[in-house]
C-alpha cells in the first residue's frame, strides 16, 4: 500500500459547523502533514507531525485543530471556519521528517475540496 | 524574498521542445530538493530529487548548484501529457529535529501538438 488516503473527497459547511478531515498511510512513515492549497498557488504548510507528536505549527488559526490519534492517522477538525478558508486541504506523509534524515519527499493524499459558505 | 522562487510561466512549448525550468531558494541551510508535478485540481506528486551532481530520469533532467542556490529541471522531447504545473520543493531545516518542505509557486507547462 503506497497511497495516502483522504476523507472526505468534497465538503461544504457552513460557518458555524464542526466537521473533520480524515488521513490515513499505512507506508509505516512517521512524519504526516497538513497542506492548504488556494487555486493557483502553491501547497502552503500548516502542521507536521513527527512520530504522532505536533512538531510544527505554522501559526494556524486555532479554528483549525489537527490530531494525530495513531502512526498511521492523521485528522484536522475545523470549527466555525470562514468562507476565505475555503480550499483544497492535502494530507502527506514521509518515512521521517525532512532534516533528520534528508531526500524523503512527501506522498500526497488526492485532497480534500472544502468550502465554506 | 521569497523562500522558494520559481518563474510561473506560462511555457507554451510545441511537442518535441526542449524546456527548462529554474528555481533559486533563499535558506542556504536547506538539505534535500525536489521536483513535484501537479495536474490541474490533482495532489503533487514527486517527480525527482535533486542531487549536486546531477540526475536524469528518462527525458527529465534535475540539477543543482548550491553555490548558486539555485535548481534547474530540464525536460527532453516534450510531450502533450507533460503539460502540468512542475514544483520546485526545498527542504528547510528548522530547530532541533524539526524540518519542512517549502514549495515553490510553480511552473507551468502547457505543450501543443
Amino acid at each position: 500500500d503506497t497511497e495516502v488516503t483522504q476523507t472526505p473527497k468534497h465538503l461544504v459547511m457552513g460557518m458555524t459547523n464542526k466537521k473533520s478531515l480524515k488521513c490515513e498511510q499505512h507506508m509505516g512513515h512517521r512524519a504526516m502533514y497538513w497542506y492548504k492549497q488556494k487555486a493557483k498557488k502553491p501547497p502552503e504548510l500548516m502542521f507536521v507531525y513527527s512520530y504522532e507528536k505536533l512538531s510544527i505549527n505554522e501559526s494556524v488559526p486555532s479554528r483549525f485543530s489537527p490530531e494525530c490519534p495513531n502512526s498511521s492517522l492523521l485528522n484536522l477538525h475545523l470549527h466555525a471556519l470562514q468562507p476565505e478558508d475555503s480550499a483544497l486541504y492535502l494530507c502527506a506523509s514521509s518515512q521521517d521528517i525532512p532534516g533528520l534524515v534528508d531526500n524523503y519527499g512527501y506522498t500526497f493524499g488526492s485532497g480534500t475540496r472544502l468550502t465554506v459558505v | 524574498r521569497k523562500e522558494v522562487e520559481q518563474d510561473p510561466g506560462p511555457f507554451n512549448v510545441p511537442e518535441g521542445a526542449t524546456v527548462a525550468f529554474n528555481c533559486t531558494y533563499s535558506n542556504s541551510a536547506s538539505q534535500s530538493f525536489f521536483w513535484y508535478r501537479q495536474d490541474c485540481r490533482k495532489e503533487p506528486k514527486l517527480l525527482m530529487s535533486v542531487y549536486s551532481s546531477g540526475n536524469e530520469d528518462g527525458r527529465f533532467t534535475a540539477q543543482l548548484n548550491r553555490a548558486s542556490q539555485y535548481i534547474s529541471l530540464l525536460i527532453r522531447d516534450s510531450k502533450l501529457s507533460d503539460s502540468a504545473t512542475y514544483l520546485c520543493v526545498v527542504n528547510f531545516r528548522g530547530s532541533g529535529n524539526t524540518g519542512k518542505l517549502i514549495f515553490g509557486q510553480g511552473t507551468t507547462l502547457q505543450v501543443k501538438p
